[in-house]
């Protein structure tokens, strides 16, 4: 079955202090992984997608890498308006619908 | 600018009653999806179409109905048979399923509240 677990739950970070997201998926034939950023009470903002193991994107303090098990998404000396819920989520061989994960709350301090 | 336009932002809906949530894209986009999230359930698939006067079932259709009877717009009722409605309504929209597979475009959402 397909699947997508993201770690940690909830992470805070003080203003400057680098530190990553995780991503792991189990599916059958990776077409897609993609990043969204969810603000309260708001739609999610798509980032980034990857299609295959060691392709990496970046997007101001933003990068996101693919191994073939999970994906990373990297936060470089973050600000306050880091802060939100980052959602990943992956679309496979066998499935036309995505599979998205219950995303990482992040909070980053001043 | 192009996007996608959900309205209303808040809707109240009274035991027994039918309510339409709209859902409006100006993208040209071939795809449209309707999810519900709730708090520690992530996002949960009730209905998606592919092309018009096309949709299919997503994970918890059950309650919910839709039309597509043009591109650009799929609304979603929320019918009296779902039993517990309230939830963040989100639809998406993106090109059509194929490769490369694209990402999805949010709109802001609808909060329904049963009163």
């Amino acid at each position: 079955e397909d699947q997508v677990t993201q770690s940690p739950e909830a992470l805070r970070l003080q203003e400057g202090e680098s530190s990553s997201l995780n991503c792991s998926y189990t599916v059958s034939g990776l077409r897609g992984l993609f990043w969204y950023r969810q603000d309260p009470g708001k739609g999610p903002e798509f980032l980034f997608t990857l299609y295959s193991a060691g392709e990496e994107k970046e997007k101001e303090r933003l990068k996101a890498t693919l191994t073939k098990k999970e994906s990373f998404l990297h936060i470089t000396a973050p600000k306050p308006e880091d802060s939100a819920t980052y959602l990943c989520a992956v679309k496979g061989g066998n499935n036309r619908k995505l599979i998205w994960g219950l995303g990482t709350s992040l909070a980053v301090n001043p | 600018d192009g996007g996608i336009t959900q309205s209303p932002k808040y809707l109240f809906r009274k035991e027994g009653q039918n309510v339409t949530l709209s859902c409006e894209q100006n993208l040209n986009h071939d795809a449209m999806y309707w999810y519900r999230q709730d708090p520690g359930q992530g996002l949960r698939l009730i209905y998606y179409s592919q092309i018009v006067n096309d949709f299919q079932k997503g994970d918890i259709a059950e309650g919910y109905s839709v039309s597509r009877e043009k591109k650009e717009s799929f609304p979603l009722t929320v019918t009296s048979a779902q039993k517990n409605p309230t939830a963040f309504y989100l639809c998406a929209s993106s090109y059509r399923a194929g490769t490369p597979v694209y990402g999805y475009t949010f709109g802001s959402g609808t909060r329904l509240t049963v009163v």
